[in-house]
């Protein structure tokens, strides 16, 4: 089974500075990568994901990700965050065979004026 | 185009009762995943169906169990409920589960067990 790890669980960052969030996942199958938001008292939305080709994912709200298979990780960066950035922040794996989906612990990240 | 949404949105009950929660997928979707979110144990896939068959299952008690209806829509009950099963308990629609396919979150139901 595959499994996924968020390294920091949080992130404090002050407004318009980079931030980087990192994942790590370990898999014996060929996965697909998420990276999913989630804003107080809501569900989880989808910020982007990484199915095939190139490894470099942009999504919403100005976020990207790299895919690297050799480190086996998907860190999602963005270059100059916003106040309304402040959220927890959830790298999930879903492996090609057996649709088994595995969500890291998540990253709370405050951004701070 | 309405997105997930799930009812109720909040609960409370008491061991060894038991619940059911409700979750109506968005238009044309087919497949209903459910998960369980707490602050020790994160997210955790419970089940998915999918044309009214449970086609996966998470590592969860049989206490846990679901069914869905001709028209998408899902329900999830607990029985006999423990203090350990207060939780965030999402619902996520798509397409097809699984392909890469994107899952939309229903913005979930809070079950407190006193």
């Amino acid at each position: 089974a595959q499994s996924v790890t968020q390294l920091d669980s949080q992130v404090p960052v002050f407004e318009e500075a980079p931030v980087e969030l990192r994942c790590n996942y370990s898999s014996s199958v060929s996965v697909y990568l998420f990276w999913y938001v989630q804003y107080p008292n809501q569900g989880l939305q989808l910020l982007l994901k990484y199915l095939s080709g190139s490894t470099l994912v942009k999504g919403i709200n100005g976020f990207e990700a790299e895919f690297n298979k050799s480190q086996t990780s998907f860190h999602l960066r963005k270059p100059s965050v916003h106040i309304s950035d402040t959220a927890e922040y959830f790298c999930a794996v879903l492996s090609y065979n057996n649709n088994d989906m595995r969500f890291g612990a998540g990253t709370r990240l405050t951004v701070k004026p | 185009k309405a997105g997930v949404t799930q009812t109720p949105r909040y609960l409370i009950k008491t061991r060894g009762q038991q619940v059911t929660l409700s979750c109506s997928p968005i238009s044309g979707h087919r497949s209903v995943s459910w998960y369980q979110q707490t602050p020790g144990q994160g997210l955790q896939f419970l089940f998915e169906y999918f044309s009214e068959t449970q086609r996966n299952k998470g590592n969860f008690p049989g206490r846990f169990s679901g069914r869905q209806f001709s028209n998408s829509r899902s329900e999830m009950n607990v029985s006999t409920l423990e203090l350990g099963d207060s939780a965030l308990y999402l619902c996520a629609s798509s397409l097809v589960f699984g392909q890469g396919e994107t899952q939309y979150f229903g913005p979930g139901t809070r079950l407190l067990v006193l």
